[in-house]
């Protein structure tokens, strides 16, 4: 079957740095995304890695490692402003379809 | 550009009640899917079309169908509504369905907040 596995929940503080993990298992591989939704508001695109090692894109990054299943979302500096839900879908075959993980809630404390 | 828009934000329907959820971009995209997100949990694909005509279905078609007349719109039509259809439903759309990220990443609506009661 197809499977993708992140933490449901995590906290952190203003200004710290976190990394979200996201671990897949699925048919094939076309591709990685993540997304960012805010409660109440559609998913908004933040990065994709198609090819391993380390995507940078401003204060966000994301790390995939194709043999072993394996990418993560690493935000520093973090503002208030990141508190929302961050999705990890895979693209598995090349018929046009994302599978998506469950999301993980992010809290930013102060 | 409008980006995706979809009409209504908020509906409750009655038990075997009908509606379409209407969605339509301006961003010339080929590729457009149908989503409902469930409390809590990730997006599962309802249909999705690569084109003018084609249509197709997704992990959880049950209960809906779609049309795609135009390259523009895309709506969703359910038939006798079901307590288990009350979800958030986002449109999506994308250039393409794969490549490189710039025609990958796919654009999502506002969502549509159902309550089947």
């Amino acid at each position: 079957g197809q499977n993708i596995d992140q933490p449901t929940e995590m906290t952190a503080t203003e200004g710290a740095i976190v990394q979200i993990n996201c671990t897949y298992q699925t048919s094939g591989f076309n591709g990685l995304f993540w997304y960012q939704q805010h409660a109440g508001e559609a998913p908004t695109f933040l990065s994709y890695n198609v090819l391993d090692g380390l995507e940078e894109k401003g204060r966000f990054s994301s790390f995939l490692s194709r043999s072993k299943g394996y990418s993560y979302l690493l935000l520093k500096e973090l503002q208030m402003k990141d508190s929302a839900s961050y999705l990890c879908a895979v693209e598995a075959d090349s018929n046009y379809q994302l599978i998506w993980g469950a999301g993980t809630k992010l809290i930013i404390k102060p | 550009n409008a980006g995706v828009t979809q009409t209504p934000k908020f509906r409750i329907l009655k038990i075997g009640q009908s509606m379409t959820l209407q969605c339509a971009q301006d961003m010339n995209h080929n590729y457009m899917y149908w989503y409902r997100q469930d409390p809590g949990m990730g997006l599962k694909l309802i249909y999705y079309s690569v084109g003018a005509g084609i249509t197709d279905k997704g992990e959880v078609p049950n209960g809906y169908n779609v049309s795609r007349s135009t390259t523009e719109d895309f709506p969703l039509r359910l038939e006798l509504a079901a307590p288990s259809q009350t979800s958030v439903y986002f449109c999506a759309s994308s250039y393409s369905g794969t490549g490189n990220s710039a025609d990958n990443e796919q654009f999502f609506g506002p969502g549509t907040r159902l309550t089947v009661l």
